[in-house]
């Protein structure tokens, strides 16, 4: 079975500086992709960036970017220059051949402004 | 036009009643699901239906089916409510495998 993990269940960011959220994943196979999703208080989960096992470039998405150590089966999310937008809870998704979604249990981003 | 949409977006009932949540997806996905996000925001996986194969998470009872009228819409039907059934529901879509799923915008269920 696969799992998620995320270790940080709060983080906190000064605006306009940079944050890491932490995601760890463990399965034996070869073939995925691997997720951020954003949850602001409004409940709509919204896709934050997108990366495929098989790539070894990292994924970015404007100031959203991810440092994908498939070895190390680490996913973590960076986002740089941090807004107050963007706080709200932060999961981390994997998806395999079987094409079901696992999510991570989420980490509370709070940006101080 | 919202591209995945829930309703009713709060249900209050009591305990062993039987509801519906509607799903509808005006993306031409042929992938939907729906999750149970429980009060600690966990995110859980109860079905999957792609081109009418269901496929279903062990863990989630049989009193819940979800029930496709047609591609556009996966209804989530729950019999014998409990209060363990309270949490919020996301209906989701994607477009093949590894694609991005869509979410609705989440079903708050409370059963007294």
């Amino acid at each position: 079975a696969q799992t998620v993990t995320q270790s940080q269940p709060e983080m906190s960011v000064q605006e306009a500086e940079t944050v890491t959220l932490s995601c760890t994943y463990d399965t034996s196979e070869s073939d995925y992709y691997l997720f951020w999703y954003k949850q602001p208080p409004s409940r709509q989960m919204i896709l934050v960036i997108r990366q495929e096992a098989y790539k070894q470039q990292n994924a970015t998405e404007n100031r959203f970017s991810v440092n994908f150590q498939k070895a190390a089966k680490s996913f973590s999310l960076k986002i740089s220059d941090s807004q107050l937008g963007d706080a709200a809870m932060y999961f981390c998704a994997f998806i395999n051949a079987g094409n079901m979604l696992t999510f991570g249990g989420g980490t509370r981003l709070m940006v101080k402004p | 036009d919202t591209a995945v949409s829930q309703t009713p977006k709060y249900l209050v009932t009591q305990m062993g009643n039987d509801k519906s949540i509607k799903c509808e997806q005006n993306l031409g996905h042929d992938t939907m699901y729906w999750y149970k996000q429980d009060s600690k925001k966990f995110l859980k996986i109860m079905f999957s239906y792609n081109n009418k194969e269901l496929i279903i998470n062990e863990t989630v009872p049989n009193r819940f089916s979800p029930k496709s009228p047609d591609k556009a819409h996966l209804n989530l039907h729950i019999n014998s409510l409990e209060l363990g059934d309270s949490a919020v529901y996301f209906c989701a879509t994607a477009l093949a495998l590894g694609y991005e799923q869509y979410f609705g915008p989440g079903t708050r269920l409370t059963v007294t």
